[in-house]
């Protein structure tokens, strides 16, 4: 069965530096999104990407973030430069639209530990 | 959004029947009901969805009640694997699914 994949599965990095976390969302999937969820708390919102724009995004979703579809498999989030509270889990999602809902597939996220 | 209630927490014995309840009641005419869950460690599952008729998948089985306003999640056979938070989130031309803090499964061998 198909399913999105994720890269690293834990990055650990310093306060300040850049990260970027990889996915391959299902491969006729056309809007992608990135989810993050705080250790304890909720999975949140961060922004979905259509036809190589953003869509929507959340208020987390600052001028920090960025994301990317750089070739046609691979959907990006760069956190330019991270700071201790990014430290979270990072899930990437994508979904087709069929029977006029959009089903989201998860992938198994990356542990980001900011230092 | 609108908004779901669920119970925080529930238990179940294993390979007994569980019923996850959610309650809408500012369900819109569009609205979809989603279920998804999340096993620990992992990230979120979708498990089922539905908009007015009942539904069923090799996972689950979803009850709408007829006025839309509350809907019921049925896994007809717990097993260990099944203990996760279950969400109830009502979705339809949205960007971003709203996940509230669902019910804790616990399953009870």
């Amino acid at each position: 069965e198909p399913e999105v994949t994720q890269t690293p599965s834990h990055q650990v990095t310093q306060m300040g530096q850049e990260v970027i976390l990889r996915c391959v969302p299902i491969s006729n999937h056309l809007y992608f999104y990135w989810y993050r969820q705080i250790l304890g708390q909720k999975v949140e919102f961060l922004v979905s990407f259509y036809n190589n724009e953003i869509s929507e995004k959340s208020e987390i979703f600052d001028d920090q973030f960025s994301v990317e579809r750089p070739d046609g498999s691979n959907f990006t989030l760069k956190i330019r430069s991270t700071k201790l509270e990014d430290s979270a889990m990072y899930f990437c999602a994508s979904s087709d639209r069929t029977g006029g809902t959009k089903t989201q597939y998860f992938g198994p996220g990356t542990r980001l530990l900011v230092l | 959004d609108a908004k779901t209630t669920q119970p925080n927490s529930m238990e179940s014995n294993e390979e007994e029947p569980v019923h996850l309840p959610c309650n809408h009641s500012t369900i819109s005419g569009t609205d979809y009901i989603h279920w998804y869950r999340q096993l620990p460690s992992q990230g979120p599952e979708y498990v089922i969805h539905g908009l007015t008729s009942n539904v069923n998948n090799r996972m689950a089985s979803l009850a709408i009640a007829e006025d839309r306003k509350s809907s019921t999640l049925i896994l007809h056979r717990a097993t260990l694997r099944d203990a996760a938070v279950y969400y109830c989130i009502l979705f339809f031309g949205n960007e971003k699914l709203t996940f509230g803090t669902g019910t804790r499964l616990t399953i009870i061998p």
